[in-house]
């Protein structure tokens, strides 16, 4: 069981829906929370971090942490065809040093 | 500062060649960070640089792998006798405090034909 699972997709939305991507991960020693986009050929790009379980909201974007379910998810309200990427989730623990990625989810965002 | 450089962009090598790749963080980052994703997959992490010292290595990292931080500055990594199955794209990144995510480079896509 790889330690951090997410839903490949492709996903694919109408411009302006809201969009919901998920991950969730197998050990509670995880602490730290990331998503990344990444456009094609390009490296990833951070988007949000979080700690604690709950919300964080930044413009368009809400990370959502729930520790108790080991579940994190990343949503985006009023989609762009600029949004279009592939979006990973990303966890460590606290003290480590070592990011630990889902395999990403690609998505795209049809004007 | 213009962010995490990385040469080349593209390397294209036959098998059993030795390749080497450069890469040029943050400067006011201590910590280096070296990444390999392949098609469709997240990045796997293979070596960790503090300043000069390389505290920690990926079993990703066969003895066909060696990377260097002289100085604490510029790193590379050097493939030698590449295989196939090296081919993928390898990242470089740098950060201050890791658990508040780092920064990436553009990679390096490695070809081995």
């Amino acid at each position: 069981q790889k330690e951090v699972e997410q839903d490949p997709g492709p996903l694919s939305v109408p411009e302006g829906a809201i969009v919901s991507l998920n991950c969730t991960y197998s050990n509670s020693a995880f602490q730290y929370f990331m998503w990344y986009r990444q456009y094609s050929r390009k490296g990833p790009e951070l988007l949000m971090y979080t700690y604690s379980s709950g919300n964080k909201e930044d413009g368009r974007f809400t990370a959502q942490v729930d520790k108790s379910s080991k579940y994190i998810s990343l949503f985006i309200r009023d989609s762009q065809p600029s949004d279009s990427a592939t979006y990973l989730c990303a966890i460590i623990i606290q003290g480590a040093q070592k990011l630990v990625f889902g395999q990403g989810t690609r998505l795209t965002i049809n004007p | 500062d213009t962010g995490v450089s990385q040469n080349p962009r593209h390397k294209i090598t036959k098998r059993g060649q030795n390749v080497t790749f450069r890469c040029d963080p943050i400067s006011e980052h201590n910590r280096l960070y070296w990444y390999r994703q392949t098609l469709g997959q997240g990045p796997e992490f293979l070596t960790y640089f503090q300043n000069e010292a390389q505290l920690e290595k990926s079993r990703l990292l066969s003895d066909r792998f060696s990377a260097e931080r002289p100085k604490g500055s510029f790193s590379t990594l050097e493939i030698q006798r590449t295989e196939q199955g090296d081919s993928a794209m390898y990242l470089c990144a740098s950060s201050l405090m890791a658990v508040y995510g780092y920064t990436f480079g553009s990679g390096t896509r490695l070809t081995v034909v």
